[in-house]
């Protein structure tokens, strides 16, 4: 348990479906960030935000849309996604984006993109 | 951040040392040496950072060479549940976001019974 928890822990949709990632952090955190880990590849960092505002996109499609409506919660909206989309998508928490600080990760969200 | 090099797999016998190298020769000075794992299908998890000083904590010693040019991560008594990949990344900690961290492909640890 390491106080980030991620809702589903598994997905699957289909190209024109809807859906979103939650992750809640309680550990009163100031950043928060989304990464996608596809089958064989490093982590990639997608999002990142602190003290609620996103501060870094690392070129995402704009079919992947984040929100963060505090500094516990993080959101990933899913649309129009493709199956090379299928990965496991984590959200990792820290006490802020700069310094010599640990990140804390979620066990992730499996999506399967039909 | 400077690139880290690692075997991609080794193995232990449960109740022995795990020692897992890593290289990091073109590592600069105000870069710190940090190790985390991932359980398969899991997040990754925090275990051990440092900067020149050899550094333990509840779960590992990290032993950083005094060039600074390599270090290892020791799991002193290894158990089935430490069977991970293990990520050696450098990475400096003064304008760069903590969470730029490159994990690479990492070493896979199996321990066996």
């Amino acid at each position: 348990e390491t106080g980030v928890t991620q809702t589903p822990r598994h997905l699957v949709m289909g190209m024109t479906n809807k859906k979103s990632l939650k992750c809640e952090q309680h550990l009163g955190h100031n950043a928060m960030y989304w990464y996608k880990q596809s089958a064989k590849k490093p982590l990639e960092l997608m999002f990142v935000y602190s003290l609620e505002e996103r501060v870094e996109n690392n070129s995402v499609p704009s079919r992947f849309s984040p929100e963060c409506p505090n500094s516990s919660h993080l959101f990933l909206h899913l649309h129009t996604l493709q199956p090379e989309d299928s990965a496991l998508y984590l959200c990792a928490s820290s006490q802020d984006t700069q310094g010599a600080g640990e990140l804390f990760f979620g066990e992730g969200s499996r999506l399967t993109v039909l | 951040d400077a690139k880290t090099t690692q075997p991609p797999s080794m193995d232990c016998a449960e109740g022995r040392a795990a020692n897992l190298p890593c290289n990091h020769s073109t590592i600069s000075g105000n870069e710190y040496v940090y190790w985390y794992r991932q359980i398969h299908s899991q997040g990754p998890q925090y275990i051990i950072h440092g900067l020149k000083n050899n550094e333990t904590n509840e779960m590992a010693s990290l032993i950083i060479t005094e060039d600074r040019k390599s270090s290892t991560l020791i799991l002193p008594h290894a158990t089935l549940r430490d069977t991970a990949v293990y990520y050696c990344i450098a990475t400096r900690i003064r304008g760069s976001t903590l969470g730029r961290l490159y994990f690479g492909r990492g070493t896979q640890l199996t321990v066996w019974p």
